[in-house]
């Protein structure tokens, strides 16, 4: 199983602000079976990035992912009020599909 | 818009047998592009791929727990079902169902998801 880990557990931000996560992988994954979720309390994920670089229906632009390798980033270009939550990765090339343990991004 | 909706019992005695349904709207399961998948979250922690079903039946689960899995389906109730044998504390968790968008290989990414139903495990 490819093991993911996230990076930081927290992230404190302020609204406006850049925000950069950060998934490595175990051993190499491909950015085209990588995702990207969202996560706000007693919510169900809600998946913002799929693939390379595609974004789900209705996620804004400023939600990007890249990466390769073993090392992926998913870029909040702007914090937005609603962005304030947990957000995981997710491999499901290799199986069993595997999620990281998530990183929060608060508000400063 | 498809929409998932997870119901079962909320508490479920340690060594019986944990037992899910997923009622599917706006979208029928036997559409053969997409697989039914059950994911799981322990209170506090990350998510846990539990397993996928295919209109078909096939199936396939996380080895981590594929000896205490069974997935089913009933396609004339556009339903999926999970059913986990043995279960312990290490069980309790929120159980999520979701549609698995295809993708050019066995897997994909969840792209819709059911609100989640917390299931503990306890005497």
């Amino acid at each position: 199983e490819i093991v993911l880990t996230q990076s930081p557990g927290t992230l404190s931000l302020s609204p406006g602000e850049r925000a950069t996560l950060s998934c490595r992988a175990s051993r190499r994954a491909s950015s085209a079976y990588l995702a990207w979720y969202q996560q706000k309390p007693g919510q169900a994920p809600r998946l913002l990035i799929y693939g390379p670089s595609g974004r789900a229906t209705g996620v804004p632009d400023r939600f990007s992912g890249s990466g390769s390798g073993t090392d992926f980033t998913l870029t909040i270009s702007r914090l937005e009020p609603e962005d304030f939550a947990v957000y995981y990765c997710q491999q499901y090339g290799s199986s069993p599909p595997s999620f990281g343990q998530g990183t929060k991004v608060e508000v400063k | 818009q498809v929409h998932l909706e997870e119901s079962g019992p909320g508490l479920v005695k340690p060594s019986q047998t944990l037992s899910l349904n997923c009622t599917v709207s706006g979208g029928s399961i036997n559409s053969g592009a997409y697989h039914w998948s059950w994911i799981r979250q322990a209170p506090g922690q990350g998510l846990e791929w539990i397993g996928y079903i295919h209109y078909s039946g096939w199936s396939h689960s996380n080895p981590s727990l594929e000896s205490r899995v069974t997935l089913s389906l009933d396609t004339s109730k556009n339903q999926v079902f999970l059913k986990l044998k043995s279960v312990t504390a290490a069980d309790t968790a929120v159980y999520y169902c979701a549609r698995e968008a295809p993708s050019d290989y066995d897997f994909g990414p969840q792209d819709f998801w059911g609100p989640g139903t917390l299931v503990t495990v306890s005497s």
